[in-house]
């Protein structure tokens, strides 16, 4: 079935420092692929998101590129703050279908200063 | 505008007892979602709503889940006859355009379940 694979965290990096944080999908079809955050205390948000290959959703210095030959959606920026500290989730949805979102295991960040 | 509420916002109960969990959509989303996030399972879909139908139930883990939706708005998941292992953070979302590219959901703060 369709599923997200997230890299394990908790991800430590001081701040200004280069963030990565890998996932990749498998699912057949061509779905749509998302970020979430989950601030301390908050809700989850909708961080940044790619609806076809090749396409780059960026936001707040974020950026993921949907690159459908490596099945990936790899999250970056490209000099973390303190605030940015969180739990990132990647996740998919199926287009024509339900949209119902498969999410990865989720990935603790702390930025320290 | 409003976001999407839940309440309660924390909920304790005792094993075998039964609890009902309510979701306020944001207004004029049609779809509406149920997610769980616990430790060991991360993230799982349990049900969406397209209106007042669910289409897709196919998350809900055991037949003491159930759930409603009525006018086309709020929503009610009921758990009866709770187990432990149901103790979790209960997520809702709703949703403008289901199933179309970039769907985006909306999720509400979530019910913290907690079965003693």
């Amino acid at each position: 079935g369709d599923s997200v694979t997230q890299m394990e965290g908790p991800v430590t990096l001081s701040e200004e420092a280069f963030l990565t944080i890998n996932c990749t999908y498998t699912a057949t079809g061509y779905p749509s692929l998302f970020w979430y955050v989950q601030y301390p205390g908050e809700g989850l948000q909708l961080l940044l998101k790619a609806t076809k290959a090749d396409d780059k959703g960026s936001n707040k210095g974020f950026e993921a590129t949907y690159r459908k030959e490596t099945t990936s959606f790899h999250l970056e920026k490209g000099s973390v703050q303190v605030s940015d500290s969180a739990v990132y989730f990647c996740a998919l949805s199926k287009r024509g279908n339900t949209g119902k979102l498969i999410f990865g295991q989720g990935t603790t960040l702390q930025v320290k200063p | 505008g409003a976001g999407v509420s839940q309440s309660p916002s924390n909920k304790v109960t005792e094993k075998g007892k039964d609890v009902e969990l309510r979701c306020d959509p944001i207004s004029g989303h049609t779809a509406l979602y149920w997610y769980r996030q616990s430790l060991g399972q991360g993230l799982e879909f349990l049900i969406y709503f397209q209106g007042n139908s669910a289409p897709d139930k196919s998350g809900l883990p055991s037949d003491r889940f159930s759930a409603e939706r009525t006018g086309g708005s709020v929503s009610t998941l009921t758990i009866q006859r709770t187990q432990q292992e149901d103790s979790a953070v209960y997520l809702c979302a709703s949703s403008l355009r289901p199933g179309t590219g970039g769907n985006e959901q909306y999720f509400g703060p979530g019910t913290r379940l907690t079965v003693t």
